[in-house]
């Protein structure tokens, strides 16, 4: 699976819009690019994947670039629990994900 | 059950000891992963099963290291003569087939002393 690149740390004031960017330069044509956040002490929660298209959820947004060469995860309006490790991952459809890294480890701020 | 269980939620031991942690995962996922998570770390794979196909145990740190799933449904990690470098949070996620929507449970701390 393609390896992915993201800041350590973020900020944002709350209310604000939360944008995560993630470098994923050798993602291959049948790769899926995978958003998950974990908050403290707790397991990683699916937020929302895509291939090629902008998607949108109940969560989040996420904006792929034409190349697919990066991502950028949206929370329109993040709150104070929005305060979490984000992980973007890069596995095929018929892979699985292997290793995540650190992540980027979001404040989100009064 | 709703989401994915994971049994003990913490877990201390002595170095040298062998230890269980035991997977519930959700009904019906055929895909069952674990996965380790060191302090201020990403998560690092440990092993995947996929319906009767033989497990991918390529991320295994070390022969100390087992699991099986049983009835393809439990599944049980098992670490022998626990090192303290073993210290960590274990993650196990499930999920239907080889979709990537992994769900994960809660994790069990492990320490050991």
């Amino acid at each position: 699976d393609a390896k992915t690149t993201q800041p350590p740390s973020m900020d944002c004031a709350e209310g604000r819009a939360a944008n995560l960017p993630c470098n994923h330069s050798t993602i291959s044509g049948n790769e899926y690019v995978y958003w998950y956040r974990q908050i403290h002490s707790q397991g990683p929660q699916y937020i929302i994947h895509g291939l090629k298209n902008n998607e949108t959820n109940e969560m989040a947004s996420l904006i792929i670039t034409e190349d697919r060469k990066s991502s950028t995860l949206i929370l329109p309006h993040a709150t104070l629990r929005d305060t979490a490790v984000y992980y973007c991952i890069v596995v095929s459809n018929s892979g699985y994900a292997l290793n995540f890294g650190k992540g980027t480890s979001l404040l989100v701020t009064p | 059950g709703a989401g994915v269980s994971q049994s003990p939620s913490n877990k201390v031991t002595e170095k040298g000891k062998d230890v269980e942690l035991r997977c519930d995962p959700i009904s019906g996922h055929t895909a069952l992963y674990w996965y380790r998570q060191s302090l201020g770390q990403g998560l690092e794979f440990l092993i995947y099963f996929q319906g009767n196909s033989a497990p991918d145990k390529s991320g295994l740190p070390s022969d100390r290291f087992s699991a099986e799933r049983t009835g393809g449904s439990v599944s049980t990690l098992t670490i022998q003569r626990t090192q303290q470098e073993d210290s960590a949070v274990y993650l196990c996620a499930s999920s239907l087939e080889s979709v990537q929507k992994l769900f994960f449970g809660s994790g069990t701390q492990l320490s050991v002393l």
